[in-house]
């Protein structure tokens, strides 16, 4: 099966500051990738899908790009309200995992 | 508007059964896969299996496979996961989320939007 990382595991950044997540697969699976938000004790929510395509309502703070193996989520300039952890998922086929998760707080 | 609604909080002992559920409302049940999720105490998530719920067709993650089963009435627009002995490993928050079907192109994608509230179950004796 397709393993998935993360890095960094954790990161502290300043309001304002650009931060980078990056994901990478083991293999490649295209741009079949989604990035979730999930703050403490909420529910995750979908960011991200095909790699680079922002879901509706999510700010434009956000981005993603990436294909094949290598992936990045960025936050233009970090919001308190960005305060979560944050996933990346493979779906080009199951099992549909997830990665280890990159939790991100203000500095 | 889109929703899966969760069963509510359960606490069971070792090796009883048990069965959760999801319902979705709000848009076609069986036009979109309903897949589960597990998040340990304090941990990462990770996807269990998925359901097709107009002919209940599942794939389970290798990790899950023989441990859970997964279920769907589509008569009323229902999924269950379920144990039939349960263990204290089994301690986590399960969310059932839904597939993407893209009906222009009739593909299926396994991003996961919405998801349900959350079930917790505790197992302890």
């Amino acid at each position: 099966d397709i393993q998935m990382t993360q890095s960094p595991s954790s990161l502290s950044a300043s309001v304002g500051d650009r931060v980078t997540i990056t994901c990478r697969a083991s293999q490649g699976i295209s741009n079949y990738l989604a990035w979730y938000q999930q703050k403490p004790g909420k529910v995750p929510k979908l960011l991200i899908y095909a790699a680079s395509t922002l879901q509706s309502g999510v700010p434009s703070r956000f981005s993603g790009s990436g294909s094949g193996t290598d992936f990045t989520l960025t936050i233009s300039s970090l919001q308190p309200e960005d305060v979560a952890t944050y996933y990346c998922q493979k779906y080009n086929s199951a099992p549909f995992t997830f990665g280890p998760g990159t939790k991100v707080d203000i500095k | 508007e889109v929703q899966l609604v969760q069963s509510g909080a359960e606490v069971k002992k070792p090796g009883e059964s048990l069965r959760i559920s999801c319902k979705g409302s709000g848009y076609s049940f069986t036009s979109y896969w309903i897949s589960w999720v597990r998040q340990m105490p304090g941990k990462g998530l990770e996807w269990m299996g998925r359901i097709d719920p107009s002919d209940s067709y599942t794939n389970y993650s290798p990790s899950f496979q023989g441990h859970v089963t997964i279920s769907a009435d589509k008569s009323i627009s229902t999924a269950y996961l379920q144990w039939s002995s349960l263990k204290a490993s089994d301690t986590a928050m399960y969310y059932c989320a839904r597939g993407y079907y893209d009906i222009l192109t009739g593909y299926y994608y396994n991003w996961f939007d919405p998801w349900g509230q959350g079930t917790l179950v505790t197992v302890s004796s």
